[in-house]
This record gives structure tokens, sequence and C-alpha cells, in this order.
């Protein structure tokens, strides 16, 4: 069956400007996160989703990050005034309910880069 | 707050021999959830195996065997007879259900030499 799938994969962009990513979770998964991964290091948590509710937004980090989830499906990670830290790997990933019984399976990832 | 602990950043090793990555974990939830992920080249996270802090029994999968010790908060991952192949970066990662987030930690990049 179909995964985890992200878009852009890649995603050059200049300072200032606004992203959008798109993940697409895997059909009935309810729970979705996104995770940022910045050149040779480990991933870092952003934020989370229980169907279209992200109830902790503590990990975005910075008011230029926002999220939402519309239909229990799609998501959208959007970085407004983008900034050259921001360059970095995104990875959506989702499982079948939130749980830590359930493991996440991983999109691909956006590459952006922020010149 | 839970932390995981990947001391090793990176490995070399010649083909067929058997390597072990360390992952030490700390958290203060009494139940949690410890998994690796291997990511190769490509990039994308694949799953590899799934433990419950009750659970303290060695697991094998394959070439591949986990280590959990509870009593020095270790869940060590042992590759037997390496391949190239098995060159990626790995995954340690901690879930509490207190905080419903995934911890990762910093991966030990593998590389398998021919």
């Amino acid at each position: 069956g179909a995964g985890v799938s992200q878009s852009p994969s890649n995603k050059v962009t200049e300072k200032g400007k606004d992203v959008e990513l798109r993940c697409d979770p895997i059909s009935g998964h309810t729970a979705l996160y996104w995770y940022r991964q910045r050149l040779g290091q480990g991933l870092e948590f952003l934020i989370y989703f229980q169907g279209n509710s992200a109830p902790d937004k503590s990990g975005l980090p910075s008011d230029r990050f926002s999220a939402e989830r519309t239909g229990e499906s799609v998501s959208t990670l959007t970085i407004q005034r983008t900034q050259q830290e921001d360059s970095a790997v995104y990875l959506c990933a989702s499982s079948l309910e939130m749980s830590s019984y359930n493991e996440q399976f991983f999109g691909p990832g956006t590459r952006l880069t922020v010149l | 707050a839970q932390k995981v602990t990947q001391a090793q950043t990176e490995i070399s090793v010649v083909e067929k021999e058997d390597v072990t990555l360390d992952c030490v974990y700390e958290t203060r939830d009494t139940t949690y959830y410890l998994f690796w992920y291997k990511q190769p080249p490509s990039g994308e996270l694949v799953f590899l195996i799934r433990r419950n802090s009750f659970d303290e029994q060695n697991e094998i999968s394959g070439r591949y065997s986990w280590n959990f010790q509870k009593s020095t908060s270790s869940f060590n991952f042992t590759i037997t007879a390496s391949q190239v192949v098995d060159s990626a970066v790995y995954f340690c990662a901690a879930y509490g259900g207190a905080t419903n987030k995934l911890i990762f930690g910093t991966g030990t990049l593998l590389a398998v030499q021919p």
C-alpha cells in the first residue's frame, strides 16, 4: 500500500519568503507528526496531530512556524519569513493512533534550502 | 524530561565484522517504549524494532539483535556479520506516554567497507 508521501521533495527559497510543506499520511492513520532534521543531526520533534487537533505546539521553533491538518488526512507545515537557519530536511510521519505502542511510518522528507 | 544518547557519532567496520551501536536513555516515565530506526542514504527512516519497558528479553531478528538492560538504561543494537548494505545512520528513540513525543538520539553513522 501507499506510504507517507511529502511534497515537494526539494524546495529552494530566498530568505524572507514563505514556504508550505505538504504531508499525505497513510490512509486511516489518525496520528501525524512533523520533525526537522538539520544536516548531520538527529530528528527534532516539532508537532503532532491527533485527528485534526494539535494539542501541543511547544515544539515549534518560533511563531514563524505553523501547521494544520484537515480531514484527518493531509497536513501542511508553513514557515513564514524563512531564515537561513530553517534550512533542513522536514520529515513527516504517521501512525495508526496516538500511542506509544504504534510505530511511526516516515515519509521521504522535504529538503528545504533557504538562500 | 526524556533524553536519548548515542555516544558513537561514526563507526567504520569491514564487511563481516560484528558491530554494536550503543544507546542510553533517560526517562521519568514508568512505562515507555524504545525504538531503533535505520536511515539509509536515500533518507527515508525505516523502523527496525520497538521494545516496551516491561520486556527485557533480548531479541534477535536475522543478523540483528537488541540488548535491553533497564539497570543501565541501555538499549544496544548489534549487527552480526555486517554487510555493505548495512551502511546507514541508525537512530535510537524513546517514547513516553506523558509527553506523547518520540525523542531521537543524534544517530550513529555506520560505514561498512567491502
